[in-house]
């Protein structure tokens, strides 16, 4: 079974300073990996995705993220924080599909990013 | 435009009623969800269905039921059974389970 750990619910920073949202899996097979943006009362929105390749995966606003399987990381960055940027981050695990039936996706637990003016 | 439409995006009911959200989705997905959202406990899965007329428990069922009538639809229904209802409720479709979901804009369900 896989898992995610996302280190701090809450990150402030500075508009302009750089954002870096953390994420470690744990998944027994080369995993899927995503991050989502939630802004308040919507639903979730695609930022970016990881399944083979390259492992520097560039995302919409501005987003990346790199797939470190020496260190289970997944780790959201941007250089210059945008106010517009302050909302709710979730990353999220799955496998693909080696053996048919359910590959389930874990969502971790969100960190919320507030950016200062 | 392809997407997912919950409706209503708020819903007050008294307590002891029994309540369906609806979702619609035109993305031709196979695999459709329900995740129930509390503040500082992320997604919980509540349902899934990965074909239709089929649709397996997640980890949060208890109070809750589902159909799978149309590859379109997926209603949640929430009983009077469901001890905690109030939560912001998501519905969310795939292509395959293990890809990248597209979500509702959520309906914030508020028993009273």
């Amino acid at each position: 079974a896989q898992s995610v750990t996302q280190l701090g619910s809450h990150v402030s920073v500075s508009e302009g300073a750089l954002v870096l949202l953390r994420c470690n899996y744990s998944s027994s097979v080369p995993p899927y990996l995503f991050w989502y943006v939630q802004y308040p009362n919507q639903g979730l929105q695609l930022l970016l995705k990881y399944t083979t390749g390259a492992t520097l995966v560039k995302g919409i606003n501005g987003f990346e993220a790199e797939f470190k399987k020496s260190e289970t990381s997944f780790h959201l960055t941007k250089p210059s924080a945008h106010m517009s940027d302050a909302a709710e981050y979730f990353c999220a695990v799955s496998v693909p599909p080696f053996s048919g039936g359910y590959q389930k996706v874990t969502f971790g637990t969100g960190t919320k990013l507030q950016v200062i003016p | 435009d392809g997407g997912i439409t919950q409706s209503p995006k708020y819903l007050f009911r008294k307590e002891g009623q029994n309540v369906t959200l609806s979702c619609e989705q035109n993305l031709n997905h196979d695999a459709m969800y329900w995740y129930r959202q509390d503040p500082g406990q992320g997604l919980r899965l509540i349902y899934y269905s990965q074909i239709v007329n089929d649709f397996q428990k997640g980890d949060i069922a208890e109070g809750y039921s589902v159909s799978r009538e149309k590859k379109e639809s997926f209603p949640l229904t929430v009983t009077s059974a469901q001890k905690n209802p109030t939560a912001f409720y998501l519905c969310a479709s795939s292509y395959r389970t293990n890809t990248e979901a597209f979500f509702g804009q959520g309906t914030r369900l508020t028993v009273v």
